[in-house]
């Protein structure tokens, strides 16, 4: 079974430019989250998808950022126009059921520089 | 909230010696906690959970952790390191109804040969 896959491994863009992520879940695993980790800080959680619906988006940092899941398959994670504290590994997860206990799989994440 | 607390930025140890990596977490409710591995130019790797039932839960690669309530702990083992243990550990917590992860700043363990 393939496991989460991200696209592309690493982006490297000027600011201002725009970028979009991509994001193939486990084949069945109707749970999508996006997280992003900041140079040496925690990981954060930014999105939830159950399907093709956000089920919470309160990790979203501002409006720059536009994540859809059309079809409830793969996810884009679109970040326009990009600023420099954008930077960061974006990792994407996904998970069959959605009551806390069950485990999320990741990918193996795209790193974003934006200069 | 929830939230996770990994005390040491990197853990050095020699190969062949016990390993800990340590997790305090807090939360309003009973967590679900979990461990994760990052090795160099890779994803993260599920390593363990703790949902309920016995407080020691084994995972891959020969690693452990405990479970200990009264001091909302959490901490990662593995009797005997390897220097391919060698990689980035985070420890994160989920409670019941609550779908995201909130994780640790991670822990960089070092195997030295």
């Amino acid at each position: 079974e393939a496991g989460v896959t991200q696209f592309p491994s690493h982006s490297v863009i000027e600011k201002g430019q725009t970028v979009t992520l991509r994001c193939d879940p486990i084949s069945g695993h109707d749970n999508l989250y996006w997280y992003r980790r900041v140079m040496g800080k925690e990981i954060k959680f930014l999105l939830h998808f159950v399907k093709e619906s956000k089920q919470d988006e309160s990790g979203m940092p501002n409006n720059r950022f536009l994540a859809e899941r059309t079809g409830g398959t793969y996810s884009t994670l679109k970040v326009q126009p990009a600023e420099l504290e954008d930077s960061g590994v974006y990792f994407c997860a996904s998970s069959q059921e959605r009551q806390g206990r069950e485990t999320q799989y990741f990918g193996p994440g795209t790193r974003l520089l934006v200069l | 909230a929830q939230s996770v607390a990994q005390p040491e930025d990197q853990v050095n140890v020699a190969e062949g010696n016990p390993l800990t990596v340590k997790c305090t977490y807090s939360v309003s409710g009973n967590p679900y906690l979990f461990w994760y591995v990052q090795y160099p130019n890779r994803g993260l790797q599920f390593l363990l959970k703790y949902i309920t039932g016995d407080n020691l839960v084994k995972g891959s690669y020969g690693f452990e952790a405990e479970f200990n309530k009264s001091q909302t702990s959490f901490h990662l083992k593995k009797p005997s390191a390897l220097v391919s243990d060698s990689a980035l550990y985070f420890c994160a917590v989920r409670i019941y109804g609550n779908n995201r992860l909130a994780f640790g700043k991670g822990n960089q363990v070092v195997v030295i040969p």
